[in-house]
Formats: C-alpha cells, structure tokens, sequence
C-alpha cells in the first residue's frame, strides 16, 4: 500500500502571500485531514474532507481552505500569510469508519514566513 | 475536546519493556485510544488503538483498564529506533473525528 506523500516538502514565503500545499492519500482511504505543527508543540487540527465536502474544522480563520478530489487527494490553501503561519503541515488520510484504524500521516511541509 | 494526561518525558535501556502511561478520566463510552509516535522531522506514526480489550501488534501492545480511564502503551523491547515522542489520543464519534494530540512523553532509550 502507498503512504501518504507531501508536496513541496519545504517553502519559503513572504508575509501576505498566498500558499497551497498537496497531498495524495493513502490508497483506499476516503477521508484526509491537515493539522498545523508548531515548534515544539502537537499538531493542531485544521479542517477535514470527506467526499469532497469539508466535514469537521478546527480553530482556524476563513483564511484557512481546502479541497479533496474525486481521487481523495487534498489541498490546503492559505491566504494572506502571517509569521505565526510558519509551522510543519501535516496531511492524514483515514477511513472515515472509526473502528478500520488510524491515521496516515505525510512527512508534512516546512512552510516559513518571511 | 476529550482530554489526555501523559507525563512528559521517560527514560529506558535499550532491550528493555517500556510502559507509556496515559490517563483519560473524561473518555466516554464511543472514544477509541489511539496511540502514535513521532520521530523528528517526520510526521506523526500510527502505534496502535483500541476500544475496550487489551490489543497486541507487531509495534506493540495496549492495555486497557477495566474503567476505560486510563492505558498502557507497552513497547516489548525499546530499540534505538523507539526514541521518539509518543502521543495518547482519543479518536471521538461525531462527523469528524478528529485527533487532539496532547504534548507527548518523549522516550528516550540508551544503550
């Protein structure tokens, strides 16, 4: 079975700028979520996508979106970048029945803010 | 948000059983534990979870209390390879059930 696979695996952006970060599910799983990771810290719940329609949120502002595909890959997108935005992100992928397992989890992208 | 209580850090020898402790007094009667492990610079592993009865894997075993209020994460033998951060999570029902990763008990393992 694949994993999980991240893209780009490192970014360097400025302050107001627009980001979107890429993830391919593990094969077979329907439902993909992405966590924020701090320095230092746990990961965060963002959002997660299940049959293409965002089915849980975290607290995070509107300026935090996404989208899941027919294929259930996933993007993030952020828009207007703050310095606190400068973390690991982490994209997971499950299926959405509890009782079939966990989560797979990427190798994550290194995104700064300048 | 159900919560976890692990204490921060443990030490163990190498060859050595390791018991990772995690208490969740407010777990309730649908959360699965979950247990991962996060070695640096890479995203989160998934160890193993469970419901009610103990479970063994090929990482592990988890043991359950009778009261559901608190686990065990039981590592047969720690490795070098096991030093890493281990996160105790309840996977609760709802449209999303998301994980809410606490702070960890980071293991270290020596020779």
């Amino acid at each position: 079975e694949t994993g999980v696979t991240q893209s780009p695996t490192h970014l360097i952006k400025t302050r107001g700028q627009q980001v979107t970060l890429r993830c391919s599910s593990q094969s077979g799983h329907n439902t993909v979520s992405w966590y924020q990771q701090a320095l230092g810290q746990g990961p965060q719940f963002i959002f997660q996508y299940y049959r293409e329609e965002e089915n849980g949120r975290g607290n995070f502002p509107p300026r935090f979106s996404g989208l899941q595909f027919p294929n259930y890959s996933s993007e993030l997108n952020v828009n207007a970048l703050e310095l606190d935005d400068s973390a690991l992100y982490l994209c997971a992928s499950s299926f959405r029945d509890r009782e079939r397992g966990g989560y797979t989890f990427g190798s994550g992208t290194r995104l700064t803010v300048v | 948000d159900a919560k976890t209580t692990q204490p921060n850090s443990m030490e163990s020898n190498e060859e050595e059983p390791v018991h990772l402790p995690c208490n969740h007094s407010t777990i309730s009667g649908t959360d699965y534990i979950h247990w991962y492990r996060q070695l640096p610079s890479q995203g989160p592993e998934y160890v193993i979870h469970g419901l009610t009865s103990n479970v063994n894997n090929r990482m592990a075993s988890l043991a359950i209390a009778e009261d559901r209020k608190s686990s065990t994460l039981i590592l047969h033998r720690a490795t070098l390879r096991d030093a890493a951060v281990y996160y105790c999570i309840l996977r609760v029902s709802g449209t999303a059930s998301k994980l809410t990763f606490g702070t960890g008990t980071r293991l270290q393992v020596t020779l």
